[in-house]
């Protein structure tokens, strides 16, 4: 079957680094996307990789090594607004997007 | 990026009662529509995807005749939740794909059935 897996909720400081881990197996794979979602609203578009290694865009980065199913989400400088859930997603042979449940993350002062 | 427009926002009803919520991609034509539910502190679940033209394909568990979906044209699909009862109050989301396979959600409706 499909899985994507990410923890459930994490919490990090003001100010610091989090990273936050995505593992994937699907049928198929066209891209690996990253979603930010506030309570109450829909997702927004993060990131998108579809080739191995680092992506960079302001403070936050993503990052894809398709050998091993792994996909991580680095955000720099956090900020009190990064509060949020961040989803991420797969998009497999049918160009469907498989989703994971997502990963809460708390900032703290 | 691509605009995506839902509409009402929220929406609130009596029992029994249908809600019809539509999707509408502003400045791109959508080949295919998804919609989505998100109950509270859930992940969002896929319920149907729509092409325009053809019947929609519903997920396991999704009953198609409570939840009608009509994707008349490129740029409009609606969902239609008939004889809302208080356990169809949701989050739904509807999103659209260009044909670069490029995602674009709406704003979301928010259910509230009485």
């Amino acid at each position: 079957g499909q899985n994507i897996d990410q923890p459930t909720e994490m919490t990090a400081t003001e100010g610091a680094i989090v990273q936050i881990n995505c593992t994937y197996q699907t049928s198929g794979f066209n891209g690996l996307f990253w979603y930010q979602q506030h309570a109450g609203e829909a997702p927004t578009f993060l990131s998108y990789n579809v080739l191995d290694g680092l992506e960079e865009k302001g403070r936050f980065s993503s990052f894809l090594s398709r050998s091993k199913g792994y996909s991580y989400l680095l955000l720099k400088e956090l900020q009190m607004k990064d509060s949020a859930s961040y989803l991420c997603a797969v998009m497999d042979s049918n160009y469907q997007l498989i989703w994971g449940a997502g990963t809460k993350l708390i900032i703290k002062p | 990026g691509a605009v995506v427009s839902q509409h009402p926002s929220w929406v609130i009803c009596k029992s029994g009662t249908s809600v019809k919520i539509e999707c509408r991609s502003l400045d791109f034509q959508a080949t295919t529509m998804f919609w989505y539910r998100q109950f509270p502190k859930q992940s969002l679940m896929l319920m149907a995807t729509s092409n325009e033209g053809s019947k929609a394909t519903y997920e396991q568990g999704v009953e198609k005749d409570k939840f009608l979906i009509n994707h008349a044209s490129l740029t409009l699909s609606t969902l239609t939740v008939t004889s809302a009862h208080p356990e169809d109050s949701s989050f739904y989301i509807c999103s659209a794909r260009d044909r670069e396979y490029e995602q674009f959600f709406g704003p979301g409706t928010r259910l509230t059935v009485l």
